[in-house]
């Protein structure tokens, strides 16, 4: 398995300003992902964060509003930008284990914008 | 694309078994996954299946037929702490993504 940390564990925040959160995970993966999760409801695939090129959105999610860095192996950024009270939400960040596919979650950030 | 349904809440009694189904259709099918999820709480991994068949882990199992595009997770001998979420997800090996179901609420009465 793998263990990851994210911070801020939660955070309330102003409509119109940006958040930054930060995802650590113990050992070197090749597939890191970010979801999203609103009350009462699954998760949503946000994009992959790719190692040393650009993210990999999807449909309905895009770089000038949720700009991710993955600068090495371990280490991931998503920032939610210029924030209204729809985004409020839970943002995951994820890892994929190579050879057995299997992911695991970080513990989640919750997000409020007020 | 991607469409994946489960039931969206199911109630048992401890003790008791429940199943609860998982249908989907997906392109570049290479695994499917069930995650349990408490309020509150990141998913957690439970089981996964690439192959038709069981796969059996203590009171969790779990059942492919990819012919079909069923899956079930099975639980035995429930216990008031199996209340959560239960989420069913599709691993697409063509673009190396994970895609969730809405989730099955199950409710765990004594």
């Amino acid at each position: 398995s793998a263990v990851i940390s994210q911070k801020p564990s939660r955070d309330i925040c102003q409509r119109g300003t940006s958040l930054t959160i930060q995802c650590q995970v113990d050992s070197q993966v090749t597939m890191m992902f970010w979801y999203r999760q609103q009350p009462g409801q699954s998760l949503t695939l946000i994009a992959t964060a790719n190692q040393g090129s650009e993210a990999t959105y999807e449909s309905g999610f895009v770089i000038d509003k949720f700009p991710i860095s993955r600068p090495n192996l371990t280490f991931s950024t998503l920032t939610v930008s210029n924030m209204s009270p729809e985004d409020s939400s839970i943002y995951l960040c994820s890892v994929e284990l190579a050879d057995t596919y299997e992911q695991y979650f970080g513990p989640g950030t919750r997000l409020t914008v007020t | 694309g991607q469409n994946i349904d489960q039931p969206t809440e199911m109630t048992a009694t401890e003790g008791a078994i429940v199943q609860i189904n998982c249908t989907y259709q997906t392109s570049g099918f290479n695994g499917l996954f069930w995650y349990q999820q408490h309020a509150g709480e990141a998913p957690t991994f439970l089981s996964y299946n690439v192959l038709d068949g069981l796969e059996e882990k203590g009171r969790f199992s779990s059942f492919l037929s990819r012919s079909k595009g069923y899956s079930y997770l099975l639980l035995k001998e429930l216990q008031m702490k199996d209340s959560a979420s239960y989420l069913c997800a599709v691993r697409d090996g063509d673009f190396n993504k994970f895609y969730f179901g809405s989730g099955t609420k199950l409710n765990v009465k004594p």
